[in-house]
């Protein structure tokens, strides 16, 4: 998988929003950005993915620049539980059109809410 | 919901053992993987499985081996544990592994080898 850059931490306060940036330069016409989160003594979880456009879900809300360069993982209202390290990851195609899904992750950014 | 289980969440066992570890996922997935998580390190990929008895090594399979018999259960031994294999364990499974699946995974098994 390609690589990405993220900071290494980032702070919030309850209930307010957060952005948490990720760029990718490098990234191909075909490659998926995908998030996911780890909560402390969890395994990751799958938090959004998307290609080109925008992308909303329950959890969270994806905003990919319009050069697919760098994107955007947005929480419209951080809660205590959304504190987590957040690993933005692109996902290559390989022989064969598919990577057997697997994924690499970087060190993330490890999100700190505040109440 | 789509549940992947491992075996146990905490492990102690000693230099020289042969160690397995279980993971079953439980939505007729095609693809399941083990990782290994250091600080500083980040998840490293050890082993994966395309299909029922096909594996593929991933970026660390030294020291490790991997077994997979029936489509839900994927296990993961060390032959003989070494104190540098103490780590938490990660298992993860997707259904199709094309670049927009998801991948699902497993809490984890914090492994200690004394």
């Amino acid at each position: 998988d390609a690589k990405t850059t993220q900071p290494n931490s980032m702070e919030s306060n309850e209930e307010e929003p957060v952005h948490l940036p990720c760029n990718h330069s490098t990234i191909s016409g075909t490659d998926y950005i995908h998030w996911y989160r780890q909560l402390p003594s969890q395994g990751p979880e799958y938090v959004i993915h998307g290609l080109t456009s925008n992308v909303n879900n329950r959890m969270a809300s994806l905003a990919i620049a319009e050069d697919r360069k760098s994107s955007t993982l947005i929480l419209h209202r951080a809660t205590l539980r959304d504190a987590a390290v957040y690993y933005c990851i692109l996902r290559v195609p390989g022989a064969g059109g598919t990577s057997y899904g697997k994924l690499t992750f970087g060190q993330g950014t490890i999100l700190t809410v505040h109440p | 919901d789509v549940k992947v289980t491992q075996s146990s969440r905490y492990l102690v066992k000693r230099t020289g053992e042969k160690v397995f570890l279980e993971c079953v996922q439980d939505m007729d997935h095609e693809n399941m993987f083990w990782y290994r998580q250091d600080p500083g390190l980040g998840l490293r990929l050890i082993y994966f499985s395309y299909d029922v008895k096909m594996k593929e090594k991933g970026d660390i399979p030294e020291g490790y081996s991997v077994s997979r018999e029936k489509k839900e259960r994927f296990s993961l031994i060390l032959e003989s544990a070494s104190t540098n294999q103490t780590s938490m364990y990660l298992c993860a499974s997707t259904l199709l592994g094309t670049t927009a699946d998801t991948q699902y995974f497993g809490p984890g098994t914090r492994l200690t080898v004394l």
